[in-house]
């Protein structure tokens, strides 16, 4: 299995600018959760999806922010408009219930707003 | 609300030696999940090892093992051997019968030659 796969690996954008993260999950996982990962925060749950519909989006900052899963093997994290304060690694991760709970890690969107 | 605490910002052991990083949780669930992950240079989130509440054994991987207290809500991990591989952050997390993984601040891990 080639394990969650997220694109770009790095991004680089200016403040004002719309950002789209990708992920693409394990194959026959039903849950996928985006993560952001800062110093001052650690790692934060924005939102997670059990069978491509958003569960719960509590931790997503504001409306800036927004993710879709429009079928199992896709999800995207948007941000528009984009600002330094969002600059941090983020994180794709998905798991299959009935497989021990382990949720399985991307390798990071590293996101620099100037 | 679940939180974890990491109390050691940075540990460091010598190589071949063993390290212990702490852990402790607040939760009022009876049924849960405990994670230690790894986070090497490279990012990637690694799980080391895991332990279910329910069960009384501390769970163990080769060099890896844990002592899960539950009374006292502490999850420890034991690193036997040390190796220069080893040198990375460690977050503790609690996974309750929701889905949330709740994550602890991390642990840098420096392993001495």
């Amino acid at each position: 299995d080639a394990g969650v796969i997220q694109s770009p690996r790095h991004e680089v954008t200016e403040m004002g600018q719309e950002v789209t993260l990708r992920c693409k999950p394990i194959s026959g996982h039903d849950y996928l959760f985006w993560y952001r990962q800062t110093m001052m925060r650690g790692l934060e749950l924005l939102i997670y999806f059990n069978n491509n519909v958003p569960i719960d989006d509590s931790g997503m900052p504001e409306d800036r922010f927004s993710a879709k899963m429009p079928n199992a093997s896709f999800s995207t994290l948007k941000i528009q408009p984009s600002e330094p304060r969002d600059s941090a690694v983020y994180f794709c991760a998905s798991t299959r219930l009935a497989g021990g709970y382990e949720q399985f890690f991307g390798p990071g969107t590293r996101l620099t707003v100037l | 609300a679940q939180t974890v605490t990491q109390s050691q910002p940075e540990m460091s052991v010598q190589e071949a030696e063993t390290v212990t990083l702490s852990c402790t949780y607040d939760t009022s669930e009876s049924d849960y999940y405990l994670f230690w992950y790894k986070q090497p240079p490279s990012r990637q989130m690694i799980l080391v090892i895991r332990q279910e509440a329910y069960k009384q054994q501390n769970a163990t991987e080769n060099r890896f093992s844990v002592n899960f207290q539950k009374a006292a809500k502490s999850f420890s991990l034991k690193i036997s051997d040390s190796q220069l591989g080893d040198a990375a952050m460690y977050f503790c997390a609690y996974r309750a019968k929701g889905n949330n993984l709740f994550f602890g601040t991390g642990t840098r891990l420096t392993v001495i030659p």
